[in-house]
């Protein structure tokens, strides 16, 4: 695709529901980045994918928080039984190379969840 | 460990003056440093990068940053402002040499929102 897509754009969940969010990132891009954006705050980071391979789940807030990548491209962060602070934007980053930190991550548009 | 801070949250500025927006940097090895803008609703869009070549990088929109190892810094400028140029600017950094299971993952400062008077 032309650039990272993300769905849904907006979830609204009752406190308690399970949510899944979802990733399709550009075509080819080995690296794949979840972050967390809470209102008036920059991102954090959650998670990072190399191809199928989660090499990095340092920043995931709990154990409530699950995401997968199984065939090396899209990809899922799941959240289960949503609590209020659970509310922000997700977003998704995806590039080109494994390793390699200068190479720009692309931004999808993100996924605004909100907890009631 | 890094971090970055942005020295004020919201910026205002009038058409056609000068657009500063501060970024300062702790990193205990040789950083990578970005900008990225963010226009509502939409995801971050890269204005530019410093990756240890020249200091003072050129980035899209007529926007440029100067690294300045001695002060920490990698501040954010545009000669004239636009309308155009309203949005919210984040500035990010990451290790030169990420860990193998790191990837190059980015931290971010807290953003600063740039107002544009007419």
């Amino acid at each position: 695709g032309a650039g990272v897509s993300q769905s849904p754009r907006y979830k609204v969940a009752k406190r308690g529901q399970d949510v899944a969010l979802r990733c399709d990132p550009i075509s080819g891009h080995v690296s794949l980045f979840w972050y967390q954006q809470a209102l008036g705050q920059g991102p954090e980071f959650l998670t990072y994918f190399q191809n199928e391979a989660q090499l990095d789940k340092s920043g995931l807030p709990s154990d409530r928080f699950f995401a997968e990548r199984p065939e090396g491209s899209v990809s899922t962060l799941k959240i289960q039984r949503t609590q209020q602070e659970d509310s922000a934007v997700y977003l998704c980053a995806s590039s080109l190379a494994g390793t390699s930190s200068y190479n720009e991550q692309f931004f999808g548009p993100g996924t605004r969840l909100t907890v009631l | 460990a890094q971090s970055v801070t942005q020295l004020g949250s919201h910026v205002s500025v009038s058409e056609g003056a000068l657009v500063l927006l501060r970024c300062n940097y702790s990193s205990s090895v040789p950083p990578y440093l970005f900008w990225y803008v963010q226009y509502p609703n939409q995801g971050l869009q890269l204005l530019l990068k410093y990756t240890s070549a020249a200091t003072l990088v050129k980035g899209i929109n007529g926007f440029e940053a100067e690294f300045k190892k001695s002060e920490t810094s990698f501040h954010l400028t545009k000669p004239s402002a636009h309308m155009s140029d309203a949005a919210e600017y984040f500035c990010a950094v990451t290790r030169t040499r990420p860990r193998a299971n790191q990837g190059g993952k980015l931290i971010f400062g807290q953003g600063t929102e740039l107002s544009v008077k007419p």
